[in-house]
């Protein structure tokens, strides 16, 4: 079935860099057209956007706020996504989602999540 | 950033009950609204996508309306597996935002 497979929690010192990956299975990662988006949950904020990534061309879009530190890559050869996240603050400290869609659809397929803690 | 507030931020009903949330938009986002189940320890699960189609799978107890900026979910029949936490988000533009969330609990 159609899944998206997270790795596992990390904990950070504040100032590091953290890198979260989110393999594809059970569907065509390039030659469909889902986006992989990737969002992160915290107590404080709720659920929050940070971006996408076109898996067919590589392209991106970040949410304004994470835009000097994220950087969103892709590995066709292993139809793995990754989210970077730089300079880590305890207010980074939250459970980072991926999730997939189709073009502005919801969200249809999510990971189980990956908890940073960021200490 | 469009604003999306949800309405109430907690409800509690009962087995059998009908509910109904509400999300409202900052601005007019037509039908890019989505509504999403959330479970303590799970990821979200979409129930509705675009306003009002319900995701494959999800049961027709569940229903979407609205348009524009003011949108409900409505779950008639409350069974004890409904009892979770309930959240909207656009897809109208960038970045994509959610709802607080609405938690539906036991009365």
């Amino acid at each position: 079935q159609v899944q998206l497979l997270q790795s596992g929690a990390e904990v950070k010192k504040p100032g590091a860099s953290v890198k979260v990956s989110c393999e594809a299975s059970g569907y065509s990662f390039t030659s469909s057209d889902y986006y992989i988006h990737w969002v992160r949950q915290t107590p404080g904020l709720g659920l929050e956007w940070m971006g996408w990534i076109r898996p067919k061309t590589g392209g991106t879009n970040f949410a304004p706020r994470f835009l000097d530190r994220v950087t969103m890559t892709r590995d066709t050869s292993i139809n793995t996504a990754y989210m970077d996240l730089r300079r880590l603050t305890s207010d980074d400290t939250a459970i980072y989602y991926c999730a997939r869609a189709d073009g502005r659809d919801g969200f249809d397929i999510w990971g189980h999540g990956k908890m940073v803690t960021v200490s | 950033d469009i604003q999306m507030t949800q309405s109430p931020s907690s409800l509690s009903a009962s087995v059998g009950d009908r509910v109904t949330i509400t999300c409202r938009a900052s601005q007019n986002i037509r039908n890019y609204l989505h509504w999403y189940q959330q479970k303590p320890g799970q990821a979200p699960k979409l129930l509705i996508n675009s306003a009002s189609t319900l995701q494959s799978g999800v049961s027709s107890r569940v229903t979407g309306s609205g348009s524009g900026t003011d949108f409900t979910l409505t779950i008639s029949s409350l069974q004890p597996e409904d009892f979770a936490t309930y959240f909207c988000q656009q897809s109208y533009g960038t970045p994509y935002t959610f709802g607080q969330g609405t938690k539906l609990e036991i009365k």
